[in-house]
């Protein structure tokens, strides 16, 4: 089983729609968490980073952490043609020490149709 | 402003060749890591360096070497590339956790 699961779509929505994206997780110690947006060819883009649980804001995009389920997950509101893109999430353990490597979900791929 | 660049950003090489892919930020960052991704499949850490003159594998086994003389500067070298080589090579940088990406360079090995 893989530390970090990721259902990979793809995901088909309307322009306007609610997207939500989710990835669960079975370590524990995980604390930081992570959200990017990779288009066709390019590099990931970090789009939302979180600390322990809760939820962050940033414009169109709510990140949301719940530790007691081992499931973080995140919003798009009002979703865009240009929204469509692959979304990993990726994190790593507090107790890693200098270890600086994450765990990465495999991404879903998004299309926003217009 | 602060970036961080990879050369070239395609390649098209034939069987047996020496390359070298290039990745510089100039971020001050000290950490610095290579991922190899296929499209449409996972990343796949091949190398990281957390300063200079330091350079560790990573879970994806790769025929590939890289080294860490500058802190701003870390190249990956294929000595002898082969087809299996083909696929997106991508470099990335961190001061803490979350990572910061190149472009990439898309390599085709004939």
């Amino acid at each position: 089983q893989k530390e970090v699961e990721q259902d990979p779509g793809p995901l088909s929505v309307p322009e306007g729609a609610i997207v939500s994206l989710n990835c669960t997780y079975s370590n524990s110690a995980f604390q930081y968490f992570m959200w990017y947006r990779q288009y066709s060819r390019k590099g990931p883009e970090l789009l939302m980073y979180t600390y322990s649980s809760g939820n962050k804001e940033d414009g169109r995009f709510t990140a949301q952490v719940d530790k007691s389920s081992k499931y973080i997950s995140l919003f798009i509101r009002d979703s865009q043609p240009s929204d469509s893109a692959t979304y990993l999430c990726a994190m790593r353990d507090y107790n890693a020490g200098n270890n600086r490597k994450l765990i990465w979900g495999l991404g879903t791929s998004l299309a926003v149709n217009p | 402003e602060a970036d961080i660049y990879q050369t070239p950003r395609y390649l098209v090489i034939g069987t047996g060749k020496k390359i070298t892919l290039e990745c510089s930020q100039t971020m001050g960052h000290d950490k610095m890591y290579w991922y190899q991704q296929d499209p449409g499949m996972e990343l796949h850490l091949i190398h990281y360096s957390y300063g200079v003159n330091s350079t560790e594998k990573g879970d994806l086994s790769s025929e590939s070497t890289v080294s860490r003389i500058r802190t701003e500067h870390f190249p990956l070298t294929l000595e002898s590339a082969r087809p299996s080589h083909t696929s997106q090579y991508l470099c990335a940088s961190s001061a803490a956790y979350e990572q910061y990406f190149g472009p990439g360079t898309r390599l085709t090995v004939t």
